[in-house]
């Protein structure tokens, strides 16, 4: 499977800044995605990043409070906007595997607490 | 709606004490059903993939079955190393990558 680093590992920002956080994967990849899980939840997917061109976004998520860009396909950065203590969360990058699979590999995460 | 509830949320075991966790899911078209660990501070590490009822894998001491309403993840003579947080999550038919997941078993082994 695909080493996947992320930067940072976690931050303590302040209300009404931004945060953007990187993805790294080792192999290139089909298919890279930005997952929020906030403490006692469950994972929630937060968009789909496509290389050269915008983001697929679920419901609930827009582009402006999250921007995505994925300008390879072995780096993407998600960047929390306009920040506020309900931003506080572990953000998680994931790929799918190789062509065919139906895996996704998770990143380490990014523990974000917003003050 | 399409759904994913694991049960129980919490569990502590005897080490050698064998047990079972369960995903039970609601949804239009099951796709593929996929089992998680997730230590503390780190992302969740993929276990197992399985697609269609009566299929079964098997990790170590791990061993994940599949029905058409819930898959068990079955702990047999568990270690404390095997403490963790044990997530489920499925993939629709509908065509797309998205996983639905469940919230979590946090299974704490004691020596």
């Amino acid at each position: 499977s695909a080493v996947i680093s992320q930067k940072p590992s976690r931050d303590i920002c302040q209300r009404g800044t931004s945060l953007t956080i990187q993805c790294q994967v080792d192999s290139q990849v089909t298919m890279m995605f930005w997952y929020r899980q906030q403490p006692g939840q469950s994972l929630t997917l937060i968009a789909t990043a496509n290389q050269g061109s915008e983001a697929t976004y679920e419901s609930g998520f827009v582009i402006d409070k999250f921007p995505i860009s994925r300008p390879n396909l072995t780096f993407s950065t998600l960047t929390v906007s306009n920040m506020s203590p309900e931003d506080s969360s572990i953000y998680l990058c994931s790929v799918r595997g190789l062509a065919g699979a139906a895996e996704q590999f998770f990143g380490p995460g990014t523990r974000l607490t917003v003050l | 709606e399409d759904q994913v509830t694991q049960s129980p949320e919490a569990l502590r075991l005897q080490e050698g004490e064998s047990s079972s966790l369960n995903c039970s899911y609601t949804v239009s078209g099951l796709r593929g059903l996929f089992w998680y660990r997730q230590d503390p501070g780190k992302g969740p590490e993929f276990l197992f993939t399985l697609y269609s009822a009566g299929e079964e894998k098997e990790k170590e001491r791990l061993k994940a079955t599949l029905t058409k309403k819930e898959s068990f993840l079955h702990i047999t003579a568990p270690k404390p190393e095997d403490s963790a947080t044990y997530l489920c999550a499925v993939r629709l038919t509908s065509g797309t990558y998205k996983y639905i997941f469940g919230t979590g078993t946090r299974l704490k082994v004691l020596a």
